[in-house]
């Protein structure tokens, strides 16, 4: 299996603030991988798909990056409703997500 | 209105079984790859089983291989996930989800609970 790891597990941040989270994967998945915001309680959501691409719908403050073995999701503004739990996901093989990166408020 | 809606979940004791249902709407599901994707408690997502649009094809994570199994019913615009010999482990919220162009996930249920405890 493809194990996926994301750092940090918690971030603190702003309103406004610039949030970068990295998810690495244990071996070249290219750009098979994709980004999900989960709020409590609550289904995840799609944000980002082959590393890159912005889901329909999505808010352009956020973008994806990477391939290979080392991704980036990117908030360019922290907004209110962006304090979630952020998982990537690797289609490569047999799906594998990531264990999640907490977004809290500071 | 586009969604799917799980439904099935509850208390079953270990060696149990439960079958789930996942009921899709607003979109042509026969066109679909479709996919069950767990939550244990306060944990991350574990994918779970997949199955092609036709049923023709089925793929199901190590953990839970010759206990569940996955069926739909295109006329009835349904996803399943028979699951025996329940084990503790396998208290999830356990989500449907349909495939996007690839394998990323572009719709998700609500999720429905299933919690395997004597």
């Amino acid at each position: 299996d493809i194990q996926m790891t994301q750092s940090p597990s918690t971030l603190s941040a702003s309103v406004g603030d610039r949030v970068t989270i990295t998810c690495r994967a244990s071996q070249s998945i290219r750009t098979w991988l994709a980004w999900y915001q989960q709020k409590p309680g609550k289904a995840p959501k799609l944000l980002i798909y082959d590393a890159s691409s912005l889901e329909s719908g999505v808010p352009s403050r956020f973008s994806g990056s990477g391939s290979g073995t080392e991704f980036t999701l990117t908030i360019s503004s922290l907004q209110p409703a962006d304090f979630a739990t952020y998982y990537c996901q690797q289609y490569s093989g047999f799906s594998t997500f990531g264990q999640g990166t907490k977004v809290e408020i500071k | 209105q586009v969604q799917l809606v799980e439904s099935g979940g509850g208390l079953v004791k270990p060696g149990g079984s439960l079958r789930l249902s996942c009921a899709a709407s607003g979109f042509t599901f026969s066109d679909y790859y479709m996919s069950w994707i767990r939550q244990a408690p306060g944990k991350g997502l574990e994918w779970v089983s997949n199955i092609s649009s036709s049923s023709s094809y089925t793929n199901y994570a190590d953990s839970v291989k010759g206990r569940f199994t996955i069926s739909r019913d295109n006329a009835k615009n349904s996803l399943y996930l028979q699951m025996n010999s329940l084990r503790a482990e396998d208290t999830a919220v356990y989500y449907c989800a349909r495939k996007g162009l690839e394998w990323y996930f572009d719709l998700w249920g609500r999720g429905t609970l299933v919690t395997v405890s004597s």
